[in-house]
């Protein structure tokens, strides 16, 4: 398996619901990402986690809540969001932090 | 603050013309990627350069790092309509794992 496949491909949530995005990889990557992409914009990297552990956290709001159960899952964990916080949301991972990252599909995510 | 700087940001192109994308960065790195990116889709990767001097082809497309300059290209041989699509090059961060794009170049091949 040499891709990584995200959950939803889109989504549309109300301001106060509670939502996650799924990402997962099986190609023995111990580092994920999570970026987000506006339209015409390029990718703005969120958080990075390595072995498991949140190495990165680009002063992303508290309505973001990234969640790494295993080495081969990601979550983001979405509350209260606001309309501007609708976008592409990427999913990436590598073998480890230095090497090349690979990008799911993406979640397309509208917030009403 | 790492800068990353392509351009130019919009390119029409001719059919079987060639043409170069400039990618240049701020501050040292060791490592440069290349991604091209479908309008509403993810990032398929084209070439990572990893030294200085480093060149890369796959096909239509010639990727080279100098990081003296700290300049990338990515020169378009006898361009396809099947290149449209935008083309981002990024640049390690202040940490592993912080990839900082640039803005991504628009490209148009028309016959």
């Amino acid at each position: 398996d040499t891709e990584v496949t995200q959950t939803p491909k889109h989504l549309v949530m109300g301001m106060t619901n509670k939502k996650s995005l799924k990402c997962e990889q099986h190609m023995g990557h111990r580092a994920m990402y999570w970026y987000k992409q506006k339209a015409k914009k390029p990718p703005e990297l969120m958080f990075v986690y390595s072995y498991e552990k949140l190495s990165i956290n680009e002063s992303v709001p508290s309505r973001f809540s990234p969640e790494c159960p295993n080495s081969s899952l990601l979550n983001l964990h979405l509350h209260a969001l606001q309309p501007e916080d609708s976008a592409l949301y990427l999913c990436a991972s590598s073998q480890d932090l230095w090497h090349e990252q690979f990008f799911g599909p993406g979640t397309r995510l509208t917030v009403l | 603050e790492l800068k990353v700087e392509q351009n130019p940001l919009f390119l029409s192109m001719q059919e079987g013309k060639n043409y170069t994308i400039y990618c240049n960065y701020s501050t040292t790195s060791d490592r440069l990627y290349w991604y091209r990116q479908d309008p509403g889709k993810s990032l398929e990767s084209l070439f990572v350069l990893l030294s200085n001097g480093a060149v890369k082809q796959e096909g239509r497309l010639m990727a080279s790092l100098d990081t003296k300059a700290r300049l990338s290209t990515l020169h378009i041989t006898a361009a396809v309509h099947d290149l449209s699509a935008t083309y981002f090059c990024a640049v390690e961060g202040r940490s592993q794992g912080n990839l900082i794009f640039g803005k991504g170049t628009k490209l148009s091949v028309k016959p």
